[in-house]
Order: C-alpha cells, then sequence, then structure tokens
C-alpha cells in the first residue's frame, strides 16, 4: 500500500488561507470519506485536526476545515496564523484490514 | 482524562526482537469503539501506522510489517503491546501508542509521547 502524496512544503503570509492537498487512489481517498488530518510540532505527537474529510474534534478552530474531490483531499487553513507553522499530515482509510496509510507530510511556514 | 504511556528499550540490536507496552490510564481499555495501535515515525520523516488491536484482540497490520510485528493486548494489566521481529536499522523511529476514536482512517485524538527505539550494535 502505496503512502499517499502530499506537497512537501507550502507557505502562506498571516491571514492568508493556504490549502494543502492529499492525493491518493479510487482505492483509499477516492473510495471512502475516512479521510484524516493531523498537525504536528517537532517533538510533539501530532494533534488531529479533521476526521471523515470535513469533521473537526471539538477545540479546533473553525479556520481549519477539510474538503476531498475525487482520489484528493484538501485541508484549508483560514486566516493563517504564526501558530501553525508546522508539518501536516493526512491519512486515509484503504479498505479491508489496512486501516490507514498516511501521507508523507506538508511542512507550513508563515512567512 | 485517558493516558497512554509507551514504555520499553531505548537501543536494540539488529536482528533482535523489540518489545514496547503501551499503558493506559484515565479510561477503560474495553471501551468501544476504540482501537488501540501503535505509529512510528522514523527521525525527520513522516508517520507509518503499524498496527491496531481490539481489546476483544482482533488485529490489523500493515501489510509492509505483517511478517516481523506482533500485536497483543492484556486487558486485566490495562496495557497493549508491540513486538517487531528482526530489527534492522530502517526500524530506528519514535514509536507512539495511541486510542483511535474507531478504526477507519484512524482517527487519533490520544496519542502518548512517543518513545524513540534505536537500532544499532
Amino acid at each position: 500500500q502505496s503512502a499517499l502524496t502530499q506537497p512537501p512544503s507550502a507557505s502562506g503570509s498571516p491571514g492568508q488561507s493556504v490549502t494543502i492537498s492529499c492525493t491518493g487512489t479510487s482505492s483509499d481517498v477516492g473510495r471512502y470519506n475516512f479521510v484524516s488530518w493531523y498537525q504536528q510540532f517537532p517533538g510533539k505527537a501530532p494533534k488531529l485536526l479533521i476526521y471523515e474529510v470535513t469533521k473537526r474534534p471539538s477545540g479546533v478552530p473553525d479556520r481549519f476545515s477539510g474538503s476531498k474531490s475525487g482520489n484528493t483531499a484538501s485541508l484549508t487553513i483560514s486566516g493563517l496564523q504564526a501558530e501553525d507553522e508546522a508539518q501536516y499530515y493526512c491519512s486515509s482509510y484503504a479498505g479491508g484490514s489496512i486501516l490507514g496509510v498516511f501521507g508523507g507530510g506538508t511542512k507550513l511556514t508563515v512567512l | 482524562q485517558l493516558q497512554v504511556q509507551e514504555s520499553g528499550p531505548g537501543l536494540v540490536k539488529p536482528s533482535e526482537t523489540l518489545t514496547l507496552t503501551c499503558t493506559v490510564s484515565g479510561d477503560s481499555i474495553r471501551s468501544g469503539p476504540y482501537y488501540w495501535g501503535w505509529i512510528r515515525q522514523p527521525p525527520g520523516k513522516g508517520l507509518e501506522w503499524i498496527g491496531s488491536v481490539y481489546y476483544g484482540g482482533t488485529t490489523y497490520h500493515n501489510p509492509s510489517l505483517k511478517s516481523r510485528v506482533t500485536l497483543s493486548v492484556d486487558t486485566s494489566k490495562k496495557q497493549f503491546s508491540l513486538q517487531v521481529r528482526s530489527l534492522t536499522a530502517a526500524d530506528t523511529a519514535v514509536y507512539f501508542c495511541a486510542r483511535h476514536d474507531y478504526p477507519y482512517g484512524l482517527p487519533t485524538t490520544h496519542w502518548g509521547q512517543g518513545t524513540l527505539v534505536t537500532v544499532s550494535s
């Protein structure tokens, strides 16, 4: 099972919006609405931002939103803040007993 | 407040077997529909799902690691464990234990702090 494809880096200025893509296949992202997004700071465990493509856990600001089109899921961060500078990962169910496959991660820089 | 905490050796030799244990506190390990899992992250690299286990014993594995991995759960001790056999340097990583909110797509709210395992002679 191949990892999902994310751009290695993304950037934006404070207040702007940035979108990070996560491309899979018709066997994972394209087939199931079980895509999650995580934020990770250096030396820390990941934090769940989005699950089931669009849902936010309690406490996650609504500046973070998720969507999906075909085999590509996206995470959009609006009103970018300096504290959003982190690594972002997507994951998707891949069917059967393959509960999850991760993307390679995207390093977000706030300019 | 649920907490999960990894424990195990920080250094293991190539070809040996790694055993890590995750201790659950603040909630029952029998709580459903939660699954208990292991995810690792090589230094400077991305996340990799290793496998997950349900308290009843059902296990799920990453196909790329399945032949070397054993997952188990001990509900009496509120622990679940990971064994990785035939270690190589490529297994050097921070190993996280976690509770998945449900299995599909691994939405995971609760993570351990992670433990660095180095495979070296």
